[in-house]
């Protein structure tokens, strides 16, 4: 069956960058987009961009360009999102979310926790 | 960008009642590109329904979408214990893609 697959919590100083892996199973990976979606804490779901595998095209939200840098690996069916000069408000529960169909997600990674502290 | 505004913030409800929940957009969202989420504690979200009014495979039909425009609604038609959660409604025909801010379904 179809699942993404995160890595771990982690904690970074200010400053720092994180980044964060979500190997997809269960379907073709370079079929359809993924997508990454952060949630700080008490905040709505905010979308940071995405990913065509299969082409490797990608597109950030403005407010984390210049910071995220999103890449794939086919041969390993994962996709990274690495989020740079971290500060505290950055700390949130990153997802990567499986796009079906021009934007809505079908599923969804577990998240990981990053957690932005001096 | 699309600010999507949903209503109430939070609504309490009984076991078997009907819950109508809004999400209202800044301007027209696209071709109807619009979904809901549920997500409970601790879990990522799950996807109930896409374009405006079409249920997710595997989603119960006393969860239903409806609107156009820039208004939209998802009606849960008799609430279940595992329905009291936390609602996002999404677009997806403009960028940047953005959500609202939740409805909370709590028990009454």
């Amino acid at each position: 069956q179809v699942q993404l697959v995160q890595s771990g919590a982690e904690v970074r100083k200010p400053g720092a960058s994180v980044r964060v892996s979500c190997k997809a199973f269960g379907y073709t990976f370079t079929k359809y987009a993924i997508h990454w979606v952060r949630q700080a804490p008490g905040q709505r779901l905010e979308w940071m961009g995405w990913i065509n595998p299969g082409n490797g095209n990608i597109k950030y939200s403005e407010k984390f360009q210049g910071r995220v840098t999103i890449a794939r690996d086919t041969s390993a069916s994962t996709a990274y999102m690495e989020l740079s000069s971290l500060r505290s408000e950055d700390t949130a529960v990153y997802y990567c979310a499986k796009d079906a169909y021009n934007g809505w997600y079908d599923y969804w990674g577990q998240g990981t926790l990053v957690t932005v502290s001096s | 960008e699309i600010v999507l505004t949903q209503s109430p913030g939070t609504l309490s409800l009984s076991p078997g009642e009907r819950a109508t929940l809004s999400c209202r957009a800044s301007q027209s969202v696209t071709s109807s590109y619009l979904a809901w989420y549920q997500q409970k504690p601790g879990q990522a979200p799950r996807l109930l329904i896409y374009g405006a009014s079409s249920r997710a495979t595997g989603i119960p039909d006393r969860f239903s979408g409806s609107g156009s425009g820039a208004d939209f609604t998802l009606t849960i038609s008799r609430l279940e214990p595992e329905d009291f959660a936390v609602y996002y409604c999404q677009q997806y025909g403009s960028s940047p893609i953005t959500f609202g801010q939740g409805t909370r379904l709590e028990i009454k």
